[in-house]
């Protein structure tokens, strides 16, 4: 199973220029969520979709946007990349219960110069 | 939304258990209490997870205080590869859930 897939894996962008986190789960998950986690701290929660066509604002969502258009894709798009926005961003994906677990992808370390 | 709050940073020595805290004194009653680590340059991955009962699973054991205001996540005989960051991660919401992480405690094991 391939789990939670995000691409790419690394990524550098100039201040201004806008790209898309792509993020995919073969686990036919409702729930999936965008955190970044700068270095040496811990996760915070950037957006979040409950189901298929439902998205949420997390703790962070300033200058970035989402969509849920189908159940396994969930891309996190960054408008105008900021130095600020440098960071680890992982997905994941779980059943829309509280009492399961969540599976986390790779991560995309992204550098903007 | 509720908060945990854990130590820094924990040694133990290798094939010892290690116990580790978390308290989330503002839990509500539906939150679930979750543990997640994440090695070096991976992502978190679960470890386990508890309402109210304690909890065993091949990684670990969990024990959550009457009052549910705290937690312990046991490892039963620490390994090198249990090296790690774990968090303490409440599941909280109502109709859309999402796991808040906080800080982490970094967990170093000594041969």
């Amino acid at each position: 199973n391939a789990g939670v897939t995000q691409t790419p894996k690394f990524q550098v962008l100039k201040t201004g220029q806008s790209m898309t986190l792509q993020c995919a789960q073969d686990m036919n998950h409702n729930s999936m969520y965008w955190y970044r986690q700068d270095p040496g701290m811990g996760l915070r929660l950037i957006y979040y979709s409950a189901s298929e066509g439902t998205t949420d604002k997390g703790e962070v969502p300033n200058g970035y946007n989402v969509s849920r258009s189908t159940t396994e894709d969930f891309p996190l798009r960054l408008l105008s990349a900021a130095p600020s926005q440098t960071s680890v961003y992982f997905c994941a994906s779980s059943e829309w219960v509280k009492n399961t677990e969540a599976f986390f992808g790779q991560g995309t370390r992204l550098t903007v110069v | 939304d509720a908060k945990t709050t854990q130590p820094n940073s924990m040694e133990s020595n290798e094939e010892e258990p290690v116990h580790l805290p978390c308290n989330h004194s503002t839990i509500s009653g539906t939150d679930y209490i979750h543990w997640y680590r994440q090695l070096p340059s991976q992502g978190p991955e679960y470890v386990i997870h508890g309402l109210t009962s304690n909890v065993n699973n091949r990684m670990a054991s969990l024990a959550i205080a009457e009052d549910r205001k705290s937690s312990t996540l046991i490892l039963h005989r620490a390994t090198l590869r249990d090296a790690a960051v774990y968090y303490c991660i409440l599941s909280v919401g109502s109709g859309t859930y999402k796991y808040i992480f906080g800080t982490g405690t970094r967990l170093k094991v000594l041969a």
